[in-house]
C-alpha cells in the first residue's frame, strides 16, 4: 500500500495570507489527524477528522480548520497566517483511532 | 503549548551498546502510550505501544517500561545501529477525554560508530 502523502512538501508565504494543505490517507484509513511540529513547541495535536467530521480537537486558535472528503483526503487550513506559524505540519491516518497512526512525511511552511 | 521541546535533550551511545530513552508523562489517567521515531526529512514512525494495564512490553530489539507510580515511561534499545540515529518521541493518549493525544518533548538519539 501507498504511505500517507501530503502536498505540497514545502510551501513560503507572508504574513496575513492563507494557506491550504492536503493530506491523502493511507487507502481503507477513515481518520486523518493533523499535527503542527515546531523546534520551540515539540509536536501539537491540532485536529482529528474520521467519516468527514472532526472526531478530536487540540488547543489552537479557530485560524486552524480542517475537512475530511468522501474519500477520506483531508485538507488544513490556516488563515491570516503569522510568523509563528512556521513549521512542519504532519498528517497522520489510521483505521479508526489514533493508536494506530501512520504519519505522512510533512510539509514545511515558511511564513515571512 | 502542550508539548515543549525548547532544548532537545540528547543522547550519544555507542555502537552495539543499549540505550534507554526516558519520557515523563503528564496525564496519570493516560490509558495509552505510544514511542515514535523520527528521521530527518521524515514523518514520525511507530515504534511500539503499551496499554496502562502493562509495566513492560518488547518488540524487535525494543522494549518499553511503564512506572504509572512516578508516571514514567522508557525505550530501551538493544545493540543500537548507526539507523537508530533520530528523534525518540513518546505520546500518551486519555480515551477519556475524547482520545486526547500529547507528545513528549522528544529525545535525540546519536549513535557513534
Amino acid at each position: 500500500k501507498a504511505g500517507v502523502t501530503q502536498t505540497p512538501r514545502y510551501l513560503i508565504k507572508t504574513r496575513g495570507q492563507q494557506v491550504t494543505l492536503s493530506c491523502s490517507p493511507i487507502s481503507g484509513h477513515r481518520s486523518v489527524s493533523w499535527y503542527q511540529q515546531t523546534p520551540g513547541q515539540g509536536l501539537q495535536f491540532l485536529f482529528e477528522y474520521f467519516s468527514e467530521t472532526q472526531r478530536n480537537k487540540g488547543n489552537f486558535p479557530g485560524r486552524f480548520s480542517g475537512r475530511q472528503f468522501s474519500n477520506s483526503r483531508s485538507e488544513m487550513n490556516v488563515s491570516t497566517l503569522e510568523l509563528g506559524d512556521s513549521a512542519l505540519y504532519l498528517c497522520a491516518s489510521s483505521p479508526s483511532s489514533l493508536e494506530t497512526q501512520y504519519f505522512g512525511p510533512g510539509t514545511r511552511l515558511l511564513v515571512l | 503549548g502542550e508539548s515543549v521541546g525548547l532544548h532537545l535533550p540528547t543522547l550519544s551511545v555507542q555502537e552495539g551498546d543499549n540505550s534507554i530513552i526516558n519520557c515523563a508523562y503528564s496525564n496519570s489517567a493516560s490509558d495509552y502510550f505510544i514511542w515514535y521515531k523520527q528521521e530527518s526529512g521524515k514523518g514520525p514512525q511507530f515504534i511500539i505501544d503499551i496499554r496502562s494495564n502493562m509495566d513492560k512490553r518488547q518488540g524487535q530489539r525494543v522494549t518499553v517500561l511503564l512506572n504509572k507510580t512516578v508516571k514514567h515511561l522508557s525505550l530501551q534499545i538493544a545493540a543500537t545501529q548507526p539507523g537508530d540515529s533520530a528523534v525518540y518521541f513518546c505520546a500518551e493518549i486519555f480515551k477519556a477525554a475524547g482520545n486526547k493525544l500529547t507528545f513528549g518533548g522528544g529525545t535525540r538519539v546519536l549513535v557513534k560508530p
